[in-house]
């Protein structure tokens, strides 16, 4: 089983500051199969990236993914008050699919 | 992109059942995978296992295996989660999920949550 584990825990920014998101894999992830989501308390999750690096259909360019094997990211260049949420990253290259722990993006 | 409804809300005892149901609309049945994801109070999310409706083919998460049984219904285009000997620990939000490929990859869609309580 591949295990994400997800860094920082909680990731505290100011209005318009950029946020980079780490997930990082036990083991290599095949074809980059890595999507991540943002998840907001009483909503369903809401996918943002997959494949590694390619925008869900109307997710804005402000979102943007990025790495290969092991290790991956996910970057917010500008935040804004909507993005505050948890972010979570999900592996479908291996059965059983995996999602990492979650980093909190919270205002400072 | 697929819409997912789900069933209400359920409370049940524990070592009972619980089925929960996924109407799927505005695709062909069978084009996209469907999976079952939960997240338990203050946890992340875990995905239980899904399907390839096509085929009518389930794959599951091995903590799950024995104990969840996932189908999809072409005629009603309905999909399936059913969980036995429920114990309090199965207390969580429960999530249909449709994948962007018919077999099931990362989730573009999602139904709107189903909570499940399990208390004596």
């Amino acid at each position: 089983e591949s295990v994400l584990t997800q860094s920082p825990g909680t990731l505290s920014l100011s209005l318009g500051e950029r946020a980079t998101l780490s997930c990082r894999a036990s083991q290599s992830i095949s074809s980059n199969s890595l999507a991540w989501y943002q998840h907001k308390p009483g909503q369903a999750p809401r996918l943002l990236i997959y494949g590694a690096s390619s925008r869900a259909t109307g997710i804005p360019d402000k979102f943007s993914g990025s790495g290969s094997g092991t290790d991956f990211s996910l970057t917010i260049s500008r935040l804004e008050p909507e993005d505050f949420a948890v972010y979570y990253c999900q592996q479908y290259g291996s059965s059983p699919f995996t999602f990492g722990g979650g980093t909190k993006v919270e205002i400072k | 992109q697929v819409q997912l409804v789900q069933s209400g809300a359920e409370v049940k005892k524990p070592g009972s059942s619980v089925k929960v149901s996924c109407k799927t609309s505005g695709g062909i049945f069978g084009s996209n995978g469907i999976s079952w994801v939960r997240q338990a109070p203050g946890q992340g999310l875990e995905w239980m296992g899904g399907i390839t409706a096509v085929f009518g083919t389930a794959n599951y998460a091995q903590k799950f295996q024995g104990r969840v049984t996932i189908t999809a219904d072409k005629s009603t285009t309905i999909a399936y989660l059913e969980l036995s000997s429920l114990r309090s620990e199965d207390t969580a939000v429960y999530y249909c999920a449709a994948s962007g490929t018919y077999y099931p990859s990362y989730f573009d869609s999602w139904g709107q949550g189903t909570l499940v309580t399990v208390t004596s």
